[in-house]
């Protein structure tokens, strides 16, 4: 068990740009989900998927903001056309199954990628 | 009626003291529910969860779970000031999906 690993730590970027950030969860985990946390705040939930199939996407989140899991493996989070306030930690957590009906299988967070858009 | 509230911070109590976090949920379909502690430029990680109405100890920490009023609270015993960071309440709705609250800053005073 390696834990969650998350790529890059940081990521500077000029507005206009697109950034791509990956995940990679616990190996026997099917559970990958996406959350966005800002200085002083809760995180907040983006989108999350059931192996490779994504169950939800926030409605708060923009067209510019795409994730996959093409394998059912790592994921991918792919921001277009960057703005300053998506200047943000992007967390990537796991866990084992439908987390309601397994008891004790809690979400596992990676490091986070820290995204600053200048 | 946002879907995870805690309550307001910072949260200051002197060493030794008892801290009470409280949190309440929307979703009356949530069955299981998660503390989560996070240190300053670090990932949250898990304390207590809880599954049942009721009282959960685990050392020092307590979770009270009451479905019915839609509550959750978090008691730590004997507060020492490495237990300063932010506490953030996990509710899974009825669809799976994790929800966390906007987190209270506890700051324990030697």
């Amino acid at each position: 068990d390696t834990g969650v690993s998350q790529n890059p730590r940081h990521k500077i970027t000029k507005r206009g740009q697109n950034v791509t950030f990956r995940c990679d969860p616990i190996s026997e985990h099917n559970r990958l989900y996406w959350y966005r946390q800002t200085l002083g705040q809760g995180p907040e939930f983006l989108t999350y998927f059931q192996n490779e199939a994504q169950l939800e996407k926030s409605r708060l989140l923009s067209d510019r903001f795409s994730a996959e899991r093409p394998k059912g493996s790592f994921s991918t989070l792919e921001i277009q056309r960057t703005e300053q306030g998506d200047s943000a930690m992007y967390l990537c957590a796991s866990s084992r199954g439908q987390i309601q009906l397994l008891n004790n299988s809690p979400l596992h967070f990676g490091n986070g990628t820290r995204l600053t858009v200048t | 009626q946002k879907e995870v509230e805690q309550n307001s911070g910072p949260l200051s109590v002197p060493e030794g003291a008892i801290a009470s976090l409280n949190c309440t949920y929307s979703d009356r379909g949530s069955q299981s529910f998660f503390w989560y502690r996070q240190y300053s430029g670090k990932s949250p990680e898990l304390i207590m969860s809880i599954y049942s109405n009721g009282d959960k100890e685990d050392g020092r920490f307590t979770a009270q779970l009451n479905k019915a009023s839609q509550y959750v609270s978090l008691l730590i015993r004997d507060s020492q000031p490495s237990d300063s960071a932010t506490y953030l309440c996990a509710v899974i709705t009825s669809y799976d999906k994790v929800i966390f609250g906007p987190g209270t800053s506890l700051s324990v005073i030697p």
